[in-house]
């Protein structure tokens, strides 16, 4: 069965430090990962798909089959990367598979 | 925002009544979904459908039901056979696939 295990429940740094959120997954076909984000008060909406390898906002991540692994990065946080982010998983079905998500908290 | 429409955002009902959660869109999508949000869980998929008149379970469909009558409605029934069905439940739609889906504001239901 398709799993996404996101490790860290919530992950604090500083303005300008370099962000990387984890999400590793199981499926042993070829998979398609997402990433989506919920800010506070807004409606839950993609942020970025590894088809596409763009970068979203500063962020960007990158499928490692190997690893098993995308984990979404961003060399300087700000304040208003803030929320609570979703690592999804599209394989052996026609819908999601979504983690339990990872909350960033951004510092001054 | 606005294209995804889920309401009421607060629902309380008592324990062994079904209750029925409304999601309507408006995108032209032929595809829509049921989640239930629970903290510390994420986002666990309830029911889905890829086309009017078919659905499918998704991974904790025990206790729901729905119904995809007309493309833009996918109403989503708790039942009483539901253990702990107090919950956030989100809504989606997309083209179907894994192309983007576009979430509601979701319903907040407490049983008391």
């Amino acid at each position: 069965a398709q799993r996404v295990t996101q490790p860290e429940k919530l992950l604090s740094v500083f303005k300008g430090a370099p962000v990387e959120l984890k999400c590793n997954y199981s499926y042993s076909g070829s998979p398609e990962l997402f990433w989506y984000v919920q800010y506070s008060r807004q409606r839950l909406q993609l942020l970025l798909r590894h088809i596409s390898r763009e970068s979203i906002k500063g962020f960007t991540a990158d499928l490692n089959k190997g690893e098993t692994s995308f984990h979404l990065k961003k060399p300087f946080a700000q304040e208003e990367d803030s929320a609570m982010y979703y690592c999804a998983l599209g394989a052996g079905r026609r819908a999601l598979t979504f983690g339990s998500g990872t909350r960033l908290q951004v510092q001054p | 925002d606005g294209g995804i429409t889920q309401s009421p955002k607060y629902l309380f009902r008592k324990e062994g009544q079904n209750v029925t959660l409304s999601c309507e869109q408006n995108l032209n999508h032929d595809a829509m979904y049921w989640y239930r949000q629970d903290p510390g869980q994420g986002l666990r998929l309830i029911y889905y459908s890829q086309i009017v008149n078919d659905f499918q379970k998704g991974d904790i469909a025990e206790g729901y039901s729905v119904s995809r009558e007309k493309k833009e409605s996918f109403p989503l029934t708790v039942t009483s056979a539901q253990k702990n069905p107090t919950a956030f439940y989100l809504c989606a739609s997309g083209q179907g696939g894994y192309n983007e889906q576009f979430f509601g504001p979701g319903t907040r239901l407490t049983v008391l």
